[in-house]
């Protein structure tokens, strides 16, 4: 079984600037979660994408979008990138529909705005 | 809204001692899951264990186990034996009415030898 993969591991971007995040599901699961981990604090929702369409988001403005291909794997988009961007950004697969929804997350993708 | 609260921001265990971590949560929500989730410097968030709140019966997974009390709202975890593997920071998260987890500040569990 293979667990869920990040790319890239780190990432340097200056304001203004686009980026994407890549992360692949664990296999077996149909459902990815983005979460925002600021330096010293708990990770935040983002949003999450189910079926190719997104299934709930938290409150992230709309330069924030993503993508979920029919793999389940997904990007995370982040335009117009700020300097309160710079965070570790985690992505967690869960399988929906069963009622076990357990989220298992990915090592991350450190990104730093300068 | 929902909420997840962990007051201490940092504890300290000696090695195969046991230790407590205390966690409260707010939620309107009938039906909703809390997990603890451990991340060590290598920032993989690794889950620890999972409650499911209609089950009375308190989680176990080998030396961690949870001590949760609904009508308080409250959800701890005890970590037998501690080990130096498990010098960590730990969450509590609650998951309920939708597919997000909610996130507590985390705690930082050192182990000293």
């Amino acid at each position: 079984e293979t667990g869920v993969t990040q790319s890239p591991t780190h990432l340097i971007k200056t304001r203004g600037q686009q980026v994407t995040l890549r992360c692949s599901s664990q296999s077996g699961h149909n459902t990815v979660s983005w979460y925002q981990q600021a330096l010293g604090q708990g990770p935040q929702f983002i949003f999450q994408y189910y079926r190719e369409e997104e299934n709930g988001r938290g409150n992230f403005p709309p330069r924030f979008s993503g993508l979920q291909f029919p793999n389940y794997s997904s990007e995370l988009n982040v335009n117009a990138l700020e300097l309160d961007d710079s965070a570790l950004y985690l992505c967690a697969s869960s399988f929906l529909g069963t009622g076990e929804e357990t989220q298992y997350f990915g090592p991350g993708t450190r990104l730093l705005v300068l | 809204a929902q909420t997840v609260t962990q007051s201490q921001p940092e504890m300290s265990v000696q090695e195969a001692e046991t230790v407590t971590l205390s966690c409260t949560y707010d939620t309107s929500e009938s039906d909703y899951y809390l997990f603890w989730y451990k991340q060590p410097p290598s920032r993989q968030m690794i889950l620890v264990i999972r409650q499911e709140a209609y089950k009375q019966q308190n989680a176990t997974e080998n030396r961690f186990s949870v001590n949760f009390q609904k009508a308080a709202k409250s959800f701890s975890l005890k970590i037998s034996d501690s080990q130096l593997g498990d010098a960590a920071m730990y969450f509590c998260v609650l998951q309920g009415g939708s597919e997000k987890l909610v996130f507590g500040k985390g705690t930082k569990l050192t182990v000293n030898p």
